[in-house]
């Protein structure tokens, strides 16, 4: 059974600062990763995915994330967080084959300050 | 290019009553995926279709709900009788035959059921 843990429900960082999301993953065969962010009354929005092809993904509005086999981890990072950073971000991993269903952390809500 | 739609937003129900969600997903998606987050927890996966058909249906909590898409296209799931447990965010999610894995999500349905 495949499974994923985000470190944090809630982090807050100052405008700026270097954005670091937790996720670590549990899976028995090679998996896909994905980081998706939702931003309030919205639904989810794709920020970057690892489907076995370069360990680092970049993605979008300045997010990357790092594939890291020998420590199970797929950390999202951005070097500089700005104000409409601020929304809930959702670590998934998925099987390769034929079933494409994602399972999900529990979400991390990123506050930025000033 | 349309994105993904659901309707209605909120529904706010009785126990015992019946709601029927609606799914429109991007039009020539043959996959369409249903999730849910109830409140505080993470998404979980419902079930799957490719075309009209079921493709995985693991994640049904039970015989209450039942999914169908008509015709390949928009998919509704209809939940009967509702049970207070049943509350939580529905997400709807579509993708493409050549990367089933960029799942498109919709904004979601908001059901409370009192």
């Amino acid at each position: 059974a495949q499974s994923v843990t985000q470190l944090g429900s809630h982090v807050s960082v100052s405008e700026g600062a270097l954005v670091l999301l937790r996720c670590n993953y549990s899976s028995s065969v090679p998996p896909y990763l994905f980081w998706y962010v939702q931003y309030p009354n919205q639904g989810l929005q794709l920020l970057l995915k690892y489907t076995s092809a370069a360990t680092l993904v970049k993605g979008i509005n300045g997010f990357e994330a790092e594939f890291k086999k020998s420590e199970t981890s797929f950390h999202l990072t951005k070097p500089s967080a700005h104000m409409s950073d601020a929304a809930e971000y959702f670590c998934a991993v998925s099987y390769t084959g034929t079933a494409s269903k994602l399972t999900f952390g529990t979400g991390t809500r990123l506050q930025v300050t000033l | 290019e349309a994105g993904v739609t659901q309707f209605p937003s909120h529904s706010v129900i009785e126990k015992g009553q019946t709601v029927t969600l609606r799914c429109d997903p991007i039009s020539g998606h043959d996959n369409l995926y249903w999730y849910r987050r109830v409140m505080g927890k993470e998404i979980k996966f419902l079930l799957h279709f490719v075309k009209e058909s079921k493709q995985d249906e693991s994640g049904m909590p039970n015989n209450r709900f039942l999914a169908e898409r008509t015709g390949g296209t928009y998919s509704t799931l209809k939940v009967q009788p509702a049970e207070l447990e049943d509350s939580g965010v529905y997400f709807c999610a579509s993708s493409p035959s050549a990367d089933r894995y960029e799942q498109y999500f919709g904004p979601g349905t908001r059901l409370t059921v009192t």
